[in-house]
């Protein structure tokens, strides 16, 4: 029972258009979502957060969106650049401000930028 | 110069042997986690510690053991117990006050592989 949803295993865009990343999640106690990149055989390095009081957030190239009724979000990245070809991870957290728990990760999207 | 390591980079253990990976961070982190994954899958969650000398399970934390005698310190046992060792681990962790709270700094992982 998959709670974050990443439905596109992989994702091929130009370089220089906008690359849209989506993921869907089912539990409604999720009130902080995470961006996470990842190279292969390295650790995922933090990208980008928004909280579930905010609809938008906005850093640089990266913006990610939340659609709290649809229970969806999407990250955008403008303009898609080769060094972004990586696995993007969604992540979710049930505590914005506190609490230990560990995050609840999608499978990840593979972006691919082409020349 | 913080940050979490983890060592070693890639691990062989033969079928029935337990093996412990380590992982340590000098950014003054209060909770750690482990994670796992799979090829074609997201992170698994399977320890956390958020304070000395306490720790949680997560979602597949059987076959697995941790510790946390040291704040900086939270080594992974994966015993002999655990059906599919094989597989990339991955060990995190992050600040429980402040902002971004939830935000979990990842290290660079570890190959482990049974044969």
């Amino acid at each position: 029972d998959q709670q974050v949803k990443q439905n596109s295993p992989s994702l091929s865009v130009q370089e220089g258009r906008i690359s849209i990343l989506n993921c869907d999640y089912t539990n409604s106690m999720f009130d902080y979502f995470l961006w996470y990149k990842k190279y292969p055989a390295e650790g995922p390095t933090f990208l980008i957060s928004i909280s579930s009081i905010k609809d938008k957030n906005e850093d640089g190239r990266f913006t990610v969106f939340l659609n709290k009724s649809a229970k969806h979000l999407s990250l955008h990245i403008v303009p898609s650049q080769p060094g972004d070809s990586a696995v993007y991870f969604c992540a979710a957290s049930p505590h914005s401000g506190g609490g230990a728990d560990g995050l609840t990760f999608g499978k990840g999207t593979h972006l691919i930028i082409q020349p | 110069d913080g940050g979490i390591t983890q060592s070693p980079k890639y691990l062989f253990r033969k079928e029935g042997q337990n093996v412990t990976l380590s992982c340590e961070q000098n950014l003054n982190h209060d909770a750690m986690y482990w994670y796992r994954q799979d090829p074609g899958q997201g992170l698994r969650l399977i320890y956390y510690s958020q304070i000395v000398n306490d720790f949680q399970k997560g979602d597949i934390a059987e076959g697995y053991s941790v510790s946390r005698e040291k704040k900086e310190s939270f080594p992974l046992t994966v015993t002999s117990a655990q059906k599919n060792p094989t597989a990339f681990y991955l060990c995190a962790s992050r600040r429980l006050a402040g902002r971004p709270a939830n935000e979990q700094f990842f290290g660079p992982g570890t190959r482990l592989t049974v044969l």
